[in-house]
């Protein structure tokens, strides 16, 4: 089974408008953590966010928040207003304390934001 | 600049070769993650290093192996290569402070076998 799932593989947004980036897990530990993370074209990797599981309070970094909803699993990243340099993939990963902090990755989600 | 580096940006080499890549943390960070990204696999765990320990392991070949020196610094080593090793490398370090967790990534090292 996957341990995460991004449903989008694509999407599309206007300059200035929010977008959220979806994400589920699946563990059965009560321990784990949750990354997003930022793949320009040009190759690198940023980190965005990270939330833990025992975190009472969605995570925010700027203009990115992590909407965590514990009980459906799910762990979406809200851009609030996306700009031009947001274009990028978009990968959701966990760390799961279960399988000895494992990190395991979707499959990303590729952010075209439109002028 | 995240401030963690990584050697070389670029290798090119041949099945069955061995390589090392190396990886700089951010100055006082104590722990090393590698990460493999390739076509086929997509995003993938290797392993983590904190202060000179192995932490994590996820899928790293038995014809790979790292390790984290005392002054902090990670290698990762790459043996008896295939061409599915052709891939992008990262190592990121890490801060965490109570409950929270930041990583800083390299630059990544493209790794090709032909």
């Amino acid at each position: 089974a996957q341990k995460i799932t991004q449903t989008q593989p694509g999407m599309f947004v206007q300059e200035k408008e929010a977008v959220t980036l979806d994400c589920t897990y699946d563990t059965s530990d009560p321990s784990y953590g949750l990354f997003w993370y930022k793949q320009p074209s040009s190759g690198e990797m940023i980190f965005l966010i990270y939330q833990g599981s025992y975190d009472q309070q969605n995570a925010t970094e700027g203009r990115y928040s992590l909407n965590f909803q514990k009980a459906r699993k799910s762990a979406n990243l809200v851009i609030s207003a996306s700009q031009l340099g947001d274009s990028a993939m978009y990968f959701c990963a966990m760390r799961d304390v279960n399988t000895g902090n494992q990190f395991y990755f979707g499959t990303g989600t590729s952010l075209t934001v439109i002028p | 600049d995240s401030g963690v580096t990584q050697t070389p940006k670029h290798l090119i080499t041949a099945t069955g070769q061995r390589v090392t890549l190396r990886c700089s943390p951010r100055s006082g960070d104590l722990s090393v993650y590698w990460y493999q990204q390739s076509l086929d696999q997509g995003l993938q765990f290797l392993i983590q290093y904190y202060n000179g320990e192995e932490r994590a392991k996820g899928n790293i070949l038995e014809r790979f192996s790292a390790q984290q020196f005392p002054d902090l610094h990670s290698e990762l080593n790459l043996s008896s290569l295939e061409l599915g090793d052709s891939a992008l490398y990262f190592c990121a370090s890490s801060v965490e402070r109570g409950t929270q967790e930041t990583q800083y990534f390299g630059p990544g090292t493209r790794l090709l076998v032909l």
